[in-house]
């Protein structure tokens, strides 16, 4: 079946631990995001990839980084230097030019 | 800064009711827009979009939004809601940056809808 699969779905850090969620997509879709989405502040755009091997930041991307060495492929690593993690975290694939966005079940990050 | 604003945060309806969410976005522009819904523990799902041609666009499940682009405004409505419309709804705009498109989402509408 076509689609995004995002892993894991439930994860669970200490604090001052890196963590990467994965996003991989078969939908042959030229463009990624992740974004975070927390109550009441909908979702908040950390990076995109219009291409492979090139990336933007979005409006939240401090304390994040990913990485696009694959068009199927977004990984999103959270790193100790962001402050507030903990949180449900969104990826999408699109065509790019972008239309419509297919979104992935989201991976939820608790930071103990 | 620039955004998408969704002013109503909660809204609560009656069966049968009439729905209006508000969406108005900042950019300059072309822009495409759309709607998208997340029911209860399901993935996020389009519900309609706007890139060209006639500013009133039908979606799924009887809704339907028109683009207004003097108000830089794209209204989600429904004339007649359903206790299964219960959700979330998310206006989202893609617009230029930096020679990038980048996907901008307002912060949601919870609707309730009351049997």
């Amino acid at each position: 079946d076509g689609g995004i699969t995002q892993s894991p779905k439930y994860l669970f850090r200490k604090e001052g631990q890196n963590v990467t969620l994965s996003c991989e997509q078969n939908l042959n879709h030229d463009a990624m995001y992740w974004y975070r989405q927390d109550p009441g502040q909908g979702l908040r755009l950390i990076y995109y990839s219009q291409i492979v091997n090139d990336f933007q930041k979005g409006d939240i991307a401090e304390g994040y980084s990913v990485s696009r060495e694959k068009k199927e492929s977004f990984p999103l690593t959270v790193t100790s230097a962001q402050k507030n993690p903990t949180a449900f975290y969104l990826c999408a694939s699109g065509l790019s030019p972008p239309g419509e966005l297919f979104f992935g079940e989201g991976s939820r990050l608790t930071v103990l | 800064a620039q955004s998408v604003s969704q002013h109503n945060h909660h809204v609560i309806l009656s069966e049968a009711a009439s729905l209006e969410l508000g969406c108005n976005y900042s950019y300059g522009g072309t822009v495409n827009l759309f709607w998208y819904v997340q029911y209860p523990g399901q993935h996020l799902q389009l519900l309609l979009k706007y890139f060209s041609g006639d500013p009133l666009v039908k979606g799924i499940k009887g809704f339907e939004a028109e683009f207004i682009k003097s108000k830089f405004s794209f209204n989600l409505r429904k004339p007649s809601v359903q206790w299964s419309d219960t959700a979330e709804y998310f206006c989202a705009v893609i617009h230029y940056s930096g020679g990038y498109q980048k996907v901008t989402f307002g912060t949601g509408t919870k609707l309730q809808v009351i049997p």
